[in-house]
This record gives structure tokens, sequence and C-alpha cells, in this order.
């Protein structure tokens, strides 16, 4: 039961240009979403996060939209940078637990 | 904050044995968080402590795993008689008294990487 989904396994667009990875999930319960961003042998680093009652965060060049009626969000890179290169996660969580569900990861490739 | 820290980094071990992971938190987080990762999929929730007490486990924690976290500061997870199907990365994150929001986003360290042979 995999209650959030990134059906795209990856991404690859040309540095400068916007970056958009999607996320979908089924627990109408979460309440609150966040991005993840993980590089080889590291542990997944914290990006941004957007509660159920908002549509839009934006924290720099990363911007979470959630779309509460389609159970879908995206996060917008813009520009992309090389650096950027990394997988991405998406998360779900419902309470005060801090207990999350993650998505299976999108690896995004910026091209210089 | 120096981060947070887990040890060891790597652990090879053949199956049948026991292996124990530790998971030193940031200092002022309250909450500590055990997940596990497998090749290309996101991070699985195990458990989770809030200071000393362990308030949730997931039915992926089968009698063979135990994690403690005797004084509400480190965190150890056991693994006893190790099979195959335990090869993963584990993950330890901690965060503050919040939701895991923004407010108080869980922070993980860099992981144990387990694989059994």
């Amino acid at each position: 039961d995999q209650q959030v989904k990134q059906n795209s396994p990856s991404l690859s667009v040309q540095e400068g240009r916007i970056s958009i990875l999607n996320c979908d999930y089924t627990n109408s319960m979460f309440d609150y979403f966040l991005w993840y961003k993980k590089y080889p042998a590291e542990g997944p680093t914290f990006l941004i996060s957007i509660s159920s009652i908002k549509d839009k965060n934006e924290d720099g060049r990363f911007t979470v939209f959630l779309n509460k009626s389609a159970k879908h969000l995206s996060l917008h890179i813009v520009p992309s940078q090389p650096g950027d290169s990394a997988v991405y996660f998406c998360a779900a969580g419902a309470g005060n637990t801090g207990k999350l569900i993650f998505g299976q990861g999108t690896t995004l490739q910026v091209k210089p | 904050d120096t981060g947070v820290s887990q040890d060891p980094r790597h652990k090879i071990t053949k199956r049948g044995q026991n292996v124990t992971f530790r998971c030193d938190p940031i200092s002022e987080h309250n909450r500590l968080y055990w997940y596990r990762q497998t090749l290309g999929q996101g991070p699985e929730f195990l458990t989770y402590f809030q200071n000393e007490a362990q308030l949730e486990k997931s039915r992926l924690l089968s009698d063979r795993f135990s994690a403690e976290r005797p004084k509400g500061s480190f965190s150890t997870l056991e693994i006893q008689r190790t099979e195959q199907g335990d090869s993963a990365m584990y993950l330890c994150a901690s965060s503050g008294p919040g939701t895991g929001n923004n407010d108080s986003p869980l922070h993980f360290g860099n992981g144990t990487r387990l694989t059994v042979t």
C-alpha cells in the first residue's frame, strides 16, 4: 500500500531551466508534506515543507505547490543548478508524531 | 549543532549473527526515529522515541529487532539472528517537539549500511 508515490524515477534538465518534481498521495489524513534531498552516501536533508492549509510555500529557488483536491504536490526548482543533482523524496505526515511516509524518490540530473 | 551521528557507517555480518547500531541525535532534540531504506525505495518508518519512551513501532519491526533509548539521549537498534533480507541502510533521525513539519523537520544521520552475507 504505497500511500505516497513519485511516479517519475528520474528527471533530466538543463542548467538554468526549471525542474518540476511531482508527488501523489492517497491518504486524506496527511496534514503536512515535506521534500528531502539526498546525495549518495549521505542521509536525506530537509528542503521545504507545506501545511495542508496552504497551497504554496516558497523558499529561495524552491517552491512547493499543494493541490489537495487532486492529492498532488510538486516541487519547483528555478533556476536549476548542477549542485541540485540528487535524489528527491516527497514525504507526508499526519498529527503530531513526526512520523513520515516517504515516496520512492526521483533522481534529478541537472546538466551544465 | 553537530548533526545526527550514526555508528558504524558500514557493517558486514554473516547470516544468524547479531548486530547493534548506535545513533546520537542532535542534543536538544527530544524525538528520535529509526528508518530503513532499501535500494530504489524511500525510507520506511521503523520506530520512534519521545525522550526515553518508545511510542510507536512499525509492523516492519519484527521481534528480532529491538530499539532502546535508555536515557533519552543516544539510541541503539539491535537486530538478532540477522537474515539476508535485513540488508539495507538504517537511518536515524531526530527532531524537536514539533510535528515534524517546517517548524521541526526530521534531521537525518548518514545511516548505517548493513550487508548480511
